[in-house]
């Protein structure tokens, strides 16, 4: 059984940092690309970040670029995503996403999602 | 960037009966487009892929048509666990630079 689990939320003041992982479980984690979708507080999904199964490949949305990073260890079958310079606007509920494929394809399998909230 | 556009907002159909939403593509994403349903404080569960291939588990009543640019999801005979918000979503960008509609609410009438 295909299981996400994702860590790291919480409250963090403007400006701050977080890390955000993913605990993967139930299939080939190298075999498989990866994302990060967010839901705002009442509104639809964003995708914001992605990598291929090997990690050769990160890809941002333009809302995001040069702010977030993420990576992966598939030796610890765990999915990252560095959250820098955070802003009122990144208030969200991240949702980590298993894609069908090795470079892309639709959402599979989707994590219970971590709130993070940004806020003095 | 492929901007993603669902109608209606809100649709409202009694159970039993029938529902269609419809998604539009900016431009074309020939069959790379997937639906998924999202109920409250839920994750999203990904309903068809290809435009209309169900996912596992995926109710036959679920059926996804269209390419190019035009993408319609039908539910036939609507059950009370059908009532949730529906987005559609393209993956077709390479790089990916993959967008979501901005949902379609499905309502108890």
């Amino acid at each position: 059984e295909v299981q996400l689990l994702e860590s790291g939320g919480g409250l963090v003041q403007p400006g701050g940092s977080l890390r955000l992982s993913c605990a993967a479980s139930g299939f080939t984690f190298s075999s498989y690309a990866m994302s990060w979708v967010r839901q705002a507080p009442g509104k639809g999904l964003e995708w914001v970040s992605g990598i291929s199964g090997s990690g050769g490949g990160t890809y941002y949305a333009d809302s995001v670029k040069g702010r977030l990073t993420i990576s992966r260890d598939n030796s610890k079958n765990t999915l990252y995503l560095q959250l820098n310079s955070l802003s009122a606007e990144d208030t969200a509920v991240y949702f980590c996403a298993k894609l069908r494929g090795l470079r892309t394809g639709p959402f599979d399998f989707w994590g219970q999602g971590t709130p993070v909230t940004v806020s003095s | 960037e492929i901007v993603m556009t669902q109608s209606p907002a809100t649709l409202s159909v009694s159970p039993g009966e029938g529902a269609t939403l419809s998604c539009r593509a900016s431009q074309s994403v020939s069959t790379t487009l997937a639906w998924y349903q999202q109920k409250s404080g839920q994750a999203p569960r990904l309903l068809i892929y290809g435009a209309s291939t169900r996912a596992t588990g995926v109710p036959a009543r679920f059926s996804g048509s269209g390419s190019g640019t035009e993408f319609t999801l039908s539910i036939s005979s609507l059950q009370s666990e059908d009532f949730a918000v529906y987005y559609c979503q393209q993956y077709s960008d390479w790089p990916p630079r993959y967008s979501f509609g901005q949902g379609t609410k499905l309502e108890i009438k």
